[in-house]
């Protein structure tokens, strides 16, 4: 399978409680973003990177959430102390240089308790 | 900061028949993309169609085309020929140049289309 991967595919948590999702873009992909997604809506933007840079962080991106792409391959979103209002589908997409197509994996649903 | 617009939270159309999905955007760039993806309820968004704003002639992928009306900011996408698989979300899809070698895609809210057999 060569698309975008992500894991894990559902996260229960306890409110409070640190979680960690993970993202495998397409390999020869150096671009990456974040996005969250709830229920009905469409995704919002959180963070974007182009190889390890992160260049973009939106301001809907508390202190709580951090994002990193150590080698510019896979990528982390941590959200830390999670609320009942991080409860969403946060997805992830990459795309190659130059304004590209962005492709998507299939998600990581969070849910906090 | 560029607004992507779908005034059609939901449409219904019968299999067989044609349905267009409206979409505005907002921006003071000549130069960007725009995409129509398609989220299935499995939930993985699917890349339908892709528009240059450079190009004049209107993308076409089987089914699927645009009418890109740029100087009205407008990106409606037609489906022919509905079948049932394309009951999903659409997302209309905003990508321009930010600065700094960064791009950003903006997504619009979507329109649920459900295809009545």
């Amino acid at each position: 399978d060569t698309g975008v991967s992500q894991n894990p595919r559902h996260k229960i948590t306890k409110r409070g409680q640190n979680v960690t999702f993970r993202c495998d873009p397409i390999s020869e992909h150096n671009r990456l973003y974040w996005y969250r997604q709830t229920l009905g809506q469409g995704p919002e933007f959180l963070t974007y990177f182009q190889n390890e840079a992160q260049l973009e962080k939106s301001r809907l991106l508390s202190d709580r959430f951090s994002a990193e792409r150590p080698k510019g391959s896979f990528s982390t979103l941590e959200i830390q102390r999670t609320e009942q209002g991080d409860s969403a589908m946060y997805l992830c997409a990459s795309s190659s240089t130059g304004p590209r197509t962005a492709f998507f994996g299939q998600g990581t649903r969070l849910t906090v308790v | 900061a560029q607004t992507v617009t779908q005034s059609q939270p939901e449409m219904s159309v019968q299999e067989a028949e044609t349905v267009t999905l409206s979409c505005t955007y907002d921006t003071s760039e000549n130069n960007y993309y725009l995409f129509w993806y398609k989220q299935p309820p499995s939930r993985q968004m699917i890349l339908v169609i892709r528009q240059e704003a450079y190009k004049q002639q209107n993308a076409t992928e089987n089914r699927f085309s645009v009418n890109f009306q740029k100087a009205a900011k407008s990106f409606s996408l037609k489906i022919s020929d509905s079948q049932l698989g394309d009951t999903a979300m659409y997302f209309c899809a905003f990508l321009e140049y930010s600065g700094a070698g960064s791009y950003q895609l903006t997504f619009g809210k979507g329109t649920k289309l459900s295809v009545i057999p």
